[in-house]
C-alpha cells in the first residue's frame, strides 16, 4: 500500500502561473511534510517542509497547505519560472523527535514551465 | 567536501556480478541513509545508520545488498550477484543530527546498470 500519494503525475504551467502539487498520506502518525525538488541527474534538494501543527507555510514564492483532518497537504508555486522546471516529490515522516526515522516519497511530480 | 559525494556516478555491471557504491556524507553529519530511485519513481528506503550503527535496514530487498559505515563517516553499499532488477540510482543523504525534522542532504547518486 501506497502510504504516499502524489498528483499529477505531470504538470505544464505558463510563465507566471500557479502550479498546485497535491498529496495525500495514510498513517495519522505522520508528523513531518517536506517537499523536495530534483533537476535530472542530481539528488533531490529540500525545498520547505511543514509540522502538523500549521495549516499553511509560506517561503518565497513556496506554499504548503496542510490539511489534517483530510490528510492532505499541497504545494502551490506562485508566479512560475522556466527555472522551476523540475520533479518535485512529497515525503512523510513520522516520529520527527526520533532518531532514524526514514522519509516515505511519493513518486513525484515533472513540472514543465513554459515560457 | 562542501556536500553529499557519491562514487562512482555511473556503473555498468554485468548480470551476477558484484557492485560496491561509495557514499562520502557532510563532514560531521550523524545520520547517514540509503535509498534506491528507479526510473520515474521517488526515492525508497534502504538503510539508515547512526553514526557508525546500522539501526534500520528494513528496506535492504534481499540478502544480496549489504551496507556498511564502519567509522562512523564514509559509507559502502554492497549489491552481490546483480541482478536486472537492481538497476536504479542508489541516491545517499546525510543530516546533522538524528532528529528526521533537521534537513536531509542528497548527493548526486549512483546510476547502476546491470546488463
Amino acid at each position: 500500500q501506497q502510504q504516499v500519494k502524489q498528483s499529477p503525475q505531470s504538470l505544464i504551467v505558463q510563465k507566471g502561473g500557479i502550479s498546485i502539487i497535491n498529496c495525500a498520506y495514510e498513517n495519522t502518525a505522520f508528523d513531518y511534510f517536506p517537499w523536495y525538488q530534483q533537476f535530472p541527474g542530481k539528488g533531490p534538494a529540500l525545498l520547505i517542509a511543514i509540522r502538523p501543527d500549521v495549516s499553511e507555510k509560506k517561503e518565497g514564492r513556496f506554499t504548503i497547505s496542510f490539511n489534517k483532518s483530510a490528510k492532505q497537504f499541497s504545494l502551490h508555486i506562485m508566479d512560475s519560472q522556466p527555472g522551476d522546471s523540475a520533479t518535485y516529490f512529497c515525503a512523510a515522516s513520522l516520529g520527527s523527535n526520533q532518531a532514524g526515522t526514514a522519509l516515505i516519497f511519493g513518486k513525484g511530480t515533472t513540472l514543465s514551465v513554459s515560457s | 567536501g562542501a556536500g553529499v559525494s557519491q562514487s562512482p556516478r555511473y556503473k555498468v555491471a554485468k548480470r551476477g556480478q558484484d557492485v560496491a557504491l561509495r557514499c562520502d556524507p557532510i563532514s560531521g553529519h550523524v545520520s547517514l541513509f540509503w535509498y534506491q530511485q528507479a526510473l520515474g519513481q521517488g526515492p525508497e528506503f534502504l538503510t539508515y545508520f547512526q553514526n557508525e550503527a546500522q539501526l534500520d535496514k528494513s528496506g535492504l530487498p534481499s540478502d544480496r545488498f549489504f551496507a556498511e559505515r564502519p567509522e562512523g563517516s564514509v559509507s559502502t553499499l554492497k549489491i552481490q550477484r546483480t541482478q536486472q532488477e537492481d538497476s536504479a540510482v542508489y541516491l545517499c543523504a546525510s543530516r546533522f543530527s538524528g532528529r528526521v525534522s533537521g534537513e536531509l542532504f542528497f548527493g548526486e547518486g549512483s546510476r547502476l546498470t546491470v546488463l
